[in-house]
Order: structure tokens, then C-alpha cells, then sequence
């Protein structure tokens, strides 16, 4: 079935640094745009990032520009986000959630398949 | 940066009820709105794309309507699986955003 699983996630110092990654199943990988969304606990929902399928194209949020490097390598079907210089507003869960295709193959950046998420905790 | 504005915050209601959530967007962003569901431990589920299209698998009872910068969610009739929170997601532009949340809750 199609499946996302995260991990990497951790207790880690502010200014550290942390990578997550996101091990993809039962789809074609190369053919999706993927995110990254986070949820700080007892919070709601952030986008953080968009790999796209070409493996060139990225963007960030506002928050993360700069800190964070989303990647993908297709022959092993996984994200990856590099995150450096982590805050203690950084903690959250981290989800790799799917980008929607719409019928002619074209992307809608709605998440139609989310991971379980990792918990990344930022703390002295 | 597009804010969304869910409302309520919260909603209380019972088994069988109608609900109706609110996202209101701070500029247009066409009909390039989705809902979620999250409930508790759980990662979201899109429920609504582009305004008014279920997602594959979601029951009828669901149902989205609106354009520009206004957006509603409806419930028909709330079953126990039901009562959750849930947000709207736009994807205008970049970036993309997500608003508050509204929680239905049991009265």
C-alpha cells in the first residue's frame, strides 16, 4: 500500500543541527512533488517545504529559509530535510506528506498521503 | 504571505448534527482551498480539494462550497468518527499556509 515513513527525529541542542528522512512505498516516487509539514505539539499545522519531482525545483517557508535543505534521491524513494542551526521554536512533529496529482498528471500541492511523523525536540 | 482565518475555534455539537466550519482567506485564492481532518496521535487527512471536490474515499456527508476569499466545510450529519479538528490549507501561492483549525466536539 502507498506508505511514508519518517524517522530521524530527536532530542537535539539549539544550534545543532539534524537530519530527518522519509522512506517512501508503494508508488512511482520520481513521478511526486513531496513536503515537508510540521505541527509544534498542541499546535496546528506548517508548511515547511516542497521537494519537486525533478529534483531541482524546492521551496521553503519563511520560517526554515536558509536553515533548512530539503532533498530527495529517487533510486532509494526518500526524502530528506537537513535542518541546521535548530531553534527551540523548530520543535514539532515533522511530516512527509505527498503531493496531490491532479488527472492530466499535473501537481496540486494538497497532501494526499501523510507519514506517521518524527518528533524533533530542540532543547538545551 | 495568504493568512487563513478558521471560525469557530471551537464547535459544539451533537451526533446528527449539521456542521458548519468557516476558513476566510486574506486575499483571493480562487477555489485552491482543501480541509483536513486530524484527530488525536494522528496525521491529518484531506478530506476537500480545490473548494468542492471529495477526496477519494470520504463520505458524503462532507461537503465544501466557496471562492475567492470565502470557504465552508459541512457536516450533513455528524457521526462519533466525526468529531475532530479540522483545517483549510490553500495552494494560491507560495507559501503555502494552513488555518487555525476549528474543533468539533461533542456537546
Amino acid at each position: 500500500q502507498v506508505q511514508l515513513v519518517e524517522s530521524g527525529g530527536g532530542v537535539v541542542q539549539p544550534g545543532r543541527s539534524l537530519r530527518l528522512s522519509c522512506a517512501a512505498s508503494g508508488f512511482t516516487f520520481s513521478t511526486y512533488a513531496l513536503h515537508w509539514v510540521r505541527q509544534p505539539p498542541g499546535k496546528g499545522l506548517e508548511w515547511v517545504a516542497i521537494m519537486f519531482s525533478d529534483g531541482n525545483n524546492r521551496y521553503y517557508a519563511d520560517s526554515v529559509k536558509g536553515r533548512f535543505t530539503v532533498s530527495r534521491d529517487n533510486s532509494k524513494n526518500t526524502l530528506y530535510l537537513q535542518m541546521n542551526s535548530l531553534r527551540a521554536e523548530d520543535t514539532a512533529v515533522y511530516y512527509c506528506a505527498r503531493s496531490m496529482i491532479y488527472s492530466d498528471s499535473s501537481p496540486a500541492f494538497y497532501f494526499d498521503v501523510w507519514g506517521q511523523g518524527t518528533l524533533v525536540t530542540v532543547s538545551s | 504571505e495568504i493568512v487563513l482565518t478558521q471560525s469557530p475555534a471551537t464547535l459544539s455539537l451533537s451526533p446528527g448534527e449539521r456542521a458548519t466550519l468557516s476558513c476566510r482567506a486574506s486575499q483571493t485564492v480562487s477555489s485552491y482551498l482543501a480541509w483536513y481532518q486530524q484527530k488525536p496521535g494522528q496525521a491529518p487527512r484531506l478530506l476537500i480539494h480545490d473548494a468542492s471536490n471529495r477526496a477519494t474515499g470520504i463520505p458524503a456527508r462532507f461537503s465544501g462550497s466557496g471562492s475567492g476569499t470565502d470557504f465552508t466545510l459541512t457536516i450533513s450529519s455528524l457521526e462519533p468518527e466525526d468529531f475532530a479538528i479540522y483545517y483549510c490549507q490553500h495552494r494560491s501561492n507560495w507559501p503555502l499556509t494552513f488555518g487555525g483549525g476549528t474543533k468539533v466536539e461533542i456537546k
